[in-house]
């Protein structure tokens, strides 16, 4: 079965700091992998996805990440966090087998707090 | 394009009683999946709909059904309503494979 590890429940940033979220996933083949955000009583936004080819991809709102399949990771990075970008993060992992989808399995996600 | 649209946003309901929360997926979109979000469980899979049919369902009880429309507008219903079913319930829509899911803003169900 597939699965998510985000280990950092909280991490506090200065605003203008670089940023790193860590996913560590597990599964069998090559996964489809996703990073979302949700502000507070908000669904969840798409950043970025990884399928296939360069393995950094670049996303939305300034973020990227980057696929290590030796290190089964795939972290989130942003040069220099803004106030804005206070939020909750999830990982997840996606993959289609046998013509339909499996869902998608999230991590338990990282709350990001910036400090002034 | 307008994006997932979840209705209603807030809903409370007794314990024993039956609820239906409604999704609409981006025009286009025949996929529609849910999930629960809780904050001690997190985002679990619920089931996945494409045209029409069920593809596939998640680790949770018969109480929780779901239907798909052939304007691929997706109802989930869950009967029988416990105190734990209190969450935040999210649809999705994509295209026929897990190429970027959308996410409507979510139904809160509140049991009491």
């Amino acid at each position: 079965a597939q699965s998510v590890t985000q280990p950092d429940i909280h991490i506090t940033v200065s605003e203008g700091a670089s940023l790193e979220l860590r996913c560590n996933y597990s599964y069998g083949a090559t996964p489809y992998l996703f990073w979302y955000v949700q502000s507070p009583g908000q669904g969840l936004q798409l950043l970025l996805k990884y399928f296939s080819g360069d393995t950094l991809v670049q996303g939305i709102k300034g973020f990227e990440a980057e696929f290590k399949r030796s290190q089964s990771s795939f972290n989130l990075r942003k040069p220099s966090v803004h106030w804005s970008d206070a939020a909750e993060y999830f990982c997840a992992v996606g993959a289609e087998s046998g013509g339909g989808a499996d869902g998608l399995t999230f991590g338990k996600g990282t709350h990001l707090i910036i400090q002034p | 394009k307008a994006g997932v649209t979840q209705t209603p946003r807030y809903l409370i309901k007794t314990r024993g009683q039956q609820v239906t929360l409604s999704c609409s997926p981006i025009s286009g979109h025949r996929s529609v999946s849910w999930y629960q979000q809780t904050p001690g469980q997190g985002l679990q899979f619920l089931f996945e709909y494409f045209s029409e049919t069920q593809r596939n369902k998640g680790n949770f009880p018969g109480r929780f059904s779901g239907r798909q429309f052939s304007n691929s507008r997706s109802e989930m219903n869950v009967s029988t309503l416990e105190l734990g079913d209190s969450a935040l319930y999210l649809c999705a829509s994509s295209v026929p494979s897990p190429y970027g899911y959308t996410f409507g803003s979510g139904t809160r169900l509140t049991v009491v």
